[in-house]
């Protein structure tokens, strides 16, 4: 079974920070890899993904992730937030072969005060 | 090109009562999964459903059940209520059947309370 891990549940940050969201999976065949970003009060937006090639993939809102395999970690950066990036952020896993599911992380609210 | 659309927005049932819930998804889209997302437990997948038939179930019980119609809108069902299905339930549509690699559009949900 797959299992995502995002170490932080909270992560204040200031405006024109950077600031990284940890995300790390464990699966024992190969996956996919995604971030949704859910503002308040409305569903998921799809940030990034990766599924396969170049390891820094490039999203929506400036965003980037790293797919780092030996230490399957895929890890959401962003150079300098702003204000409306307020939100929370998931981590999501599926498996590649098989009828997908997508297996969350536990969300990471990330606030970002001026 | 309209969003996926679920109703009703809020939703408050008394424990034992029974809901439906509904999800429209974007038009062309013949794929849509259900999810529900609690404070606790965090996201977790529901069932999928692609030209009216269950493809994948997760592991909820037999209380929760959903259906989905010819023109791709699908309905969930939860019946015996209890408090902790109070949840945000979301609905998410693609155009394939969901595949690893297959975007998935999320509606904005709905939030079901339990009393």
């Amino acid at each position: 079974a797959q299992s995502v891990t995002q170490l932080d549940s909270q992560v204040p940050v200031f405006e024109e920070a950077p600031v990284e969201l940890r995300c790390n999976y464990s699966s024992s065949v190969s996956v996919y890899l995604f971030w949704y970003v859910q503002y308040p009060n409305q569903g998921l937006q799809l940030l990034l993904k990766y599924l396969s090639g170049s390891t820094l993939v490039k999203g929506i809102n400036g965003f980037e992730a790293e797919f780092n395999k030996s230490q399957t970690s895929f890890h959401l950066r962003k150079p300098s937030v702003h204000i409306s990036d307020t939100a929370e952020y998931f981590c999501a896993v599926s498996i590649i072969q098989g009828a997908q599911k997508l297996v969350f992380g536990q969300g990471t609210r990330l606030t970002i005060n001026p | 090109k309209a969003g996926v659309t679920q109703t009703p927005r809020y939703l408050i049932k008394t424990r034992g009562q029974q809901v439906t819930l509904s999800c429209s998804p974007i038009s062309g889209h013949r794929s849509v999964s259900w999810y529900q997302q609690t404070p606790g437990q965090g996201l977790q997948f529901l069932f999928e459903y692609f030209s009216e038939t269950q493809r994948n179930k997760g592991n909820f019980p037999g209380r929760f059940s959903g259906r989905q119609f010819s023109n791709s809108r699908s309905e969930m069902n939860v019946s015996t209520l209890e408090l902790g299905d109070s949840a945000l339930y979301l609905c998410a549509s693609s155009s394939l059947p969901l595949q690893a690699n297959t975007e998935a559009f999320f509606g904005q949900g709905t939030r079901l309370t339990v009393v």
